[in-house]
């Protein structure tokens, strides 16, 4: 029984192309997250989502959009893909402000 | 200067050795967490504490308000614990929900 899963595991594609991640998590948790962890190891947040609004907003491009159609899910859109967007983006999922759960994980290669 | 420093950043072991792994901080939190991220990328969270000590099996964790600083204690090492073990504070202020992270100390416990 998967806790939070994302789609594709790996994703490689090339600049300028568009592309979406996909997170669901069948904790029944409120809020959802996406992260970035570049090449060296680094995690920073993204974007966060408490019951479908949207409440963390980092310094993010704009080409980032993240899309929560319910509670149990937070998709990653990128348009116009970089080669700097080359990184793992993880998505994770908490009730309220509490010890987060984590998904496995997207490499996602921009060539 | 990042607001969470870890160290060491990288530490070697033997096998049923007792480790230390430190966590600083410079803005006022309202929680710490302790991550461990497994060779294959995996994140678990492991520990998420405001005050005190916590314990779970091997993993011992602490934190000291005043002095801002956690540590995270293993005892009887395994090879099997070789991780990054990444810190992670949640502000007192501003929002509730993000969390900066430090960048991490990779454990290796050698057999």
């Amino acid at each position: 029984d998967t806790a939070v899963s994302q789609t594709p595991k790996y994703l490689v594609t090339q600049m300028g192309n568009d592309k979406s991640i996909k997170c669901e998590q069948n904790l029944g948790h409120d809020t959802m997250y996406w992260y970035k962890q570049d090449s060296k190891k680094f995690l920073k947040i993204m974007f966060s989502y408490n019951n479908k609004e949207l409440i963390i907003n980092e310094t993010v491009p704009n080409r980032f959009s993240p899309k929560s159609p319910d509670k149990a899910h937070l998709n990653l859109h990128i348009n116009s893909l970089e080669l700097g967007d080359s990184a793992v983006y993880f998505c994770a999922s908490s009730q309220a402000s509490t010890k987060q759960f984590f998904g496995p994980g997207t490499r996602l290669t921009v060539l | 200067k990042n607001e969470v420093e870890q160290s060491p950043q990288n530490l070697t072991a033997q096998e049923g050795e007792f480790i230390t792994i430190n966590c600083s901080y410079s803005v006022g939190i309202s929680a710490l967490h302790w991550l461990q991220q497994h060779p294959g990328g995996g994140i678990v969270s492991l520990f998420m504490l405001s005050s005190g000590k916590k314990k779970h099996g091997r993993l011992i964790a602490t934190i000291n308000i005043q002095e801002k600083h956690s540590s995270l204690h293993i005892t009887a090492s395994h090879p099997r614990d070789s991780a990054v073990y990444i810190c992670a504070v949640r502000s007192s202020g501003g929002s509730n929900y993000k969390l900066t992270f430090g960048k991490g100390t990779l454990l290796t416990v050698n057999p």
